[in-house]
């Protein structure tokens, strides 16, 4: 157990449906982060989130909506997304925002299949 | 640009072995200098973080080095087991200190 939570852990969806991926951490930590792991790339960071407030968007399309209503929630909205969108969507949660000098504490991942 | 390489892409060793894991950096201008370990199907844990104004840091069985200059960071495994076959990737922060960049991993396999 990590304390930090993702929903749901698999999700199918085709091309023109609307879903989004749930993540909560239970740690009191401030600062919320988005990752992509696609297979055979890098993870790569996404959005970042300090105190409910957007501060990297690492040039994400825009059918990715983050949306951060508190510091211990974050969502992604997905919508009319691509077959290469396929991949594992990870959360993380740190301390501060300075999340190269915390530790990240991250979720076990939703693994998202676009058809 | 900052590009971070580990290589090898995988390794298997037999139970008992002490081993190295690399990780490369392109430029020098870092933060600090993270190691994770990610099993599969699971999200990463921390293992060890080294500052830019550290050469290492150590917990338990495992050792990591960080060489700035030459862009180089090392973690060392002392008697391998079973259980630490994963995949063990690096990252640095970069241009911001959330900003973080990460490798491509290790996948790492220990033979009984």
């Amino acid at each position: 157990e990590t304390g930090v939570t993702q929903t749901p852990r698999h999700l199918v969806m085709g091309m023109t449906n609307k879903k989004s991926l749930k993540c909560e951490q239970h740690l009191g930590h401030n600062a919320m982060y988005w990752y992509k792991q696609s297979a055979k790339k890098p993870l790569e960071l996404m959005f970042v989130y300090n105190f409910k407030e957007q501060t990297e968007n690492n040039s994400v399309p825009s059918r990715f909506s983050p949306e951060c209503p508190n510091s211990s929630h974050l969502f992604l909205h997905l919508h009319t997304l691509q077959p290469e969108d396929s991949a594992l969507y990870l959360c993380a949660s740190s301390q501060g925002s300075d999340g190269g000098n915390q530790p990240q504490h991250f979720g076990d991942g939703t693994r998202l299949s676009i058809l | 640009k900052q590009e971070v390489t580990q290589i090898p892409a995988a390794l298997s060793v037999p139970e008992g072995e002490n081993l190295v894991l690399n990780c490369s950096f392109t430029d020098s201008a870092i933060y600090n200098l993270q190691w994770f370990r990610q099993d599969p199907g699971k999200g990463l844990t921390s293992l060890l973080l080294i500052q830019s104004s550290q050469r290492e840091q150590t917990s338990g069985r495992l050792n990591a080095s960080l060489d700035k200059s030459s862009g180089r960071s090392t973690l060392y495994i002392a008697a391998s087991q079973p259980g630490d076959s994963a995949t063990y990737l690096c990252a640095v922060p970069y241009s911001s200190a959330s900003k973080i960049i990460f490798g491509s991993g290790t996948r790492l396999s220990i033979r009984p």
